[in-house]
């Protein structure tokens, strides 16, 4: 009964570097939402897609950032050209396809950009 | 003015103690409402769901939505030192089945 999963757990990267992050839903989920926390903050929503289509991405930046959710594998959240200001960690979050949208969560990737 | 509102805290209580955790919000076209519990560097985790105004109760935890006056509660009886977390407040509406509105979290501490 394998939850979200999120790989890496924690990734580092120069500035300049792309960062590559991976989620994998919950069986039987088909939306995925991408969140980016600071330290001391709460959940910023970037993206949310089900397979193949990206419903909502206006918490997203417009620049350097995309996601994916292709129909085979997991959804990836890349962020080009990393800047020190991308250091945050990023959650990913599953929900079934229909009825109540209950978010579950992974555990998340830690971004450090030097 | 943020959609939802929650006091950041920190909130330090002894062990033991009656705990409350609340959040306001302005859209009264909410229907559903979550509290989720977030372990420093972990995900969150969903505590309690409730779709009505009232009480739910699930063993320590009670959670009590107010619509009304737009006013959330998340009651942690017999708190323990394992409770001491972030709590997040989430909510949304049935006919925009995926955008959530959170809360910025309360940090709760359980003195020993």
């Amino acid at each position: 009964n394998a939850g979200v999963m999120q790989n890496p757990r924690h990734l580092v990267r120069r500035r300049g570097q792309e960062a590559r992050l991976r989620c994998s839903p919950m069986k039987g989920h088909s939306h995925v939402y991408w969140y980016r926390q600071l330290p001391e903050e709460g959940l910023k929503f970037m993206v949310y897609l089900q397979k193949e289509n990206i419903i909502d991405e206006s918490g997203m930046p417009k620049e350097r950032f995309s996601a994916e959710f292709p129909k085979e594998g997991p959804s990836i959240l890349r962020i080009q050209q990393v800047v020190r200001g991308d250091s945050a960690a990023y959650f990913c979050a599953s929900s079934p396809p229909s009825g109540k949208n209950i978010q579950y969560f992974g555990a998340g990737t830690r971004l450090s950009v030097l | 003015q943020k959609e939802v509102e929650q006091d950041p805290g920190p909130l330090s209580v002894p062990e033991g103690a009656i705990v409350s955790l609340n959040c306001t919000y302005s859209n009264s076209a909410f229907q559903y409402f979550m509290w989720y519990r977030q372990y420093s560097r972990k995900g969150p985790e969903l505590l309690m769901y409730t779709y009505s105004s009232g009480n739910k109760e699930d063993g320590r935890f009670t959670a009590q939505v107010d619509k009304s006056s737009k006013y959330i509660s998340l009651f942690i009886r017999d708190s323990q030192p394992s409770d001491s977390a972030t709590y997040l407040c989430a909510m949304g509406r049935m006919d925009s089945n995926y955008q959530l509105i959170w809360g910025a979290g309360t940090k709760l501490i359980i003195k020993p």
